[in-house]
């Protein structure tokens, strides 16, 4: 019954190590969102896919990269972790990307940790 | 820039209503979400609002006023549950993006 899942839910890592975070959606949704929330809990938007196309990039390192083999995945790999790229990401998706349509539902999290 | 703000932490009583504000900059709007984040879990939607006035859901309402750049989510009946943070998040003309706000940390005591 889970609408949006993410694994891992725990990722510690060195620094310099690559890792991916997995998401996967089973609501029908034509958007996928990639999402960064520090230790201050602020939220912020990384990237958007819709039907598998790359609608939003924000300004993110491009050692972070993500990938959408079909609309209901989207994954997040990052090359040469850094101790800053520590932080909860969340996946979510949303219906389309206007008005109640853009209500975005998201994934349990992935807690990463750079040593 | 699209600051989205809001008081970082607030305090009520059990049984109480409290209001949490947000101001956000006017151009370009296109609507403003509320969220709910327990601790350690993942933000829950709670209200959407386009037009300006109240939407009620049951022991919950958000206001919005489109001129002003403002809103408000209001809580009736405050259970401890209701400790948590809220979110509110405004979407611009920038297909599907929301900016949100550093959130209200909402503890409710007995």
């Amino acid at each position: 019954d889970t609408a949006v899942s993410q694994t891992p839910k725990y990722l510690v890592t060195q620094m310099g190590n690559d890792k991916s975070i997995k998401c996967e959606q089973n609501l029908g949704h034509d958007t996928m969102y990639w999402y960064k929330q520090d230790s201050k809990k602020f939220l912020k938007i990384m990237f958007s896919y819709n039907n598998k196309e790359l609608i939003i990039n924000e300004t993110v390192p491009n050692r972070f990269s993500p990938k959408s083999p079909d609309k209901a995945h989207l994954n997040l790999h990052i090359n040469s972790l850094e101790l800053g790229d520590s932080a909860v990401y969340f996946c979510a998706s949303s219906q389309g990307t206007s008005g109640y349509y853009n209500e975005q539902f998201f994934g349990p999290g992935t807690r990463l940790t750079v040593l | 820039g699209q600051n989205i703000d809001q008081p970082t932490e607030m305090t009520a009583t059990e049984g109480a209503i409290v209001q949490i504000n947000c101001t956000y900059q006017t151009s370009g709007f296109n609507g403003l979400f509320w969220y709910q984040q327990h601790a350690g879990e993942a933000p829950t939607f709670l209200s959407y609002n386009v037009l300006d006035g109240l939407e009620e859901k049951g022991r919950f309402s958000s206001f919005l006023s489109r001129s002003k750049g403002y809103s408000y989510l209001l809580l009736k009946e405050l259970q401890m549950k209701d400790s948590a943070s809220y979110l509110c998040a405004v979407t611009y003309n920038q297909g599907g993006k929301l900016i949100f706000g550093q959130g209200t940390e909402l503890s409710v005591k007995p």
